[in-house]
């Protein structure tokens, strides 16, 4: 079944720096790739998506990047906020019918 | 359109006690999905539910734990004689299923934390 490794666990970065988030996946057939957000106490949530036929997808200071021939995507957080501290989680779907498979997780600390 | 909804959002249940845990998808969702999140740990998939179906249950422990979609009312995700290893926080998603290969968002409630005393 498929396994996503994501790196690092913990990120500190100065206000207005930017944030790369790095995943790893096994299966060649995933095709779905979604990074949640969660902060303390609340659920994750969808943040962005990329699918297997685009191999880049932004939405304002929020990019995410994909390599399917290394089997690995990339979430980019450009001038970070204080309110982007939480933890990001990067996941895998093979096709619709299959659950989505999680990281471990990145607790991001964006330091004023 | 409200979102998904799960509750309670806190439960207490003495060792040996029954828990239910409630899901009721974001409208015009039919799939369900259940995952348990550990303290700095990520999200564990358990159980995937269509209604009155259970598509994959790979990840549910073969004892004490059991979940419903029912065709009326929220999924349920029950755990009979809790012990203390079973406190953890609960999530559900949902999402609209498909219609081609390609997957379909699946949005998260917020979750119910169980506590087993």
């Amino acid at each position: 079944g498929e396994n996503v490794e994501q790196h690092p666990s913990t990120l500190s970065v100065q206000e207005g720096d930017s944030a790369v988030i790095k995943c790893t996946y096994s299966d060649s057939a995933s095709n779905y790739f979604p990074w949640y957000k969660q902060e303390l106490g609340k659920g994750p949530q969808l943040i962005i998506d990329i699918r297997s036929n685009v191999g880049e997808k932004k939405d304002q200071r929020i990019a995410v990047t994909l390599n399917k021939t290394a089997k690995h995507f990339s979430l980019h957080i450009t001038e970070t906020q204080p309110e982007d501290s939480a933890v990001y989680f990067c996941a895998g779907g093979v096709s619709g019918n299959t659950p989505l498979v999680f990281g471990k997780g990145t607790r991001l600390s964006v330091i004023a | 359109n409200a979102g998904v909804m799960q509750n309670p959002r806190h439960l207490v249940r003495r060792r040996g006690q029954e828990a239910r845990l409630r899901c009721s998808p974001m409208k015009g969702h039919s799939h369900v999905y259940w995952y348990r999140q550990l303290p700095e740990e990520g999200l564990k998939f358990m159980v995937y539910l269509q209604k009155e179906n259970i598509i994959d249950e790979s990840g549910m422990p073969k004892e004490r734990f059991s979940a419903e979609f029912p065709k009326e009312g929220p999924s349920i995700l029950r755990i009979q004689q809790v012990v203390r290893g079973d406190s953890a926080a609960y999530f559900c998603a949902s999402s609209s299923g498909t219609g081609t290969a390609a997957y379909t968002e699946a949005f998260f409630g917020q979750g119910t934390r169980l506590t087993v005393v």
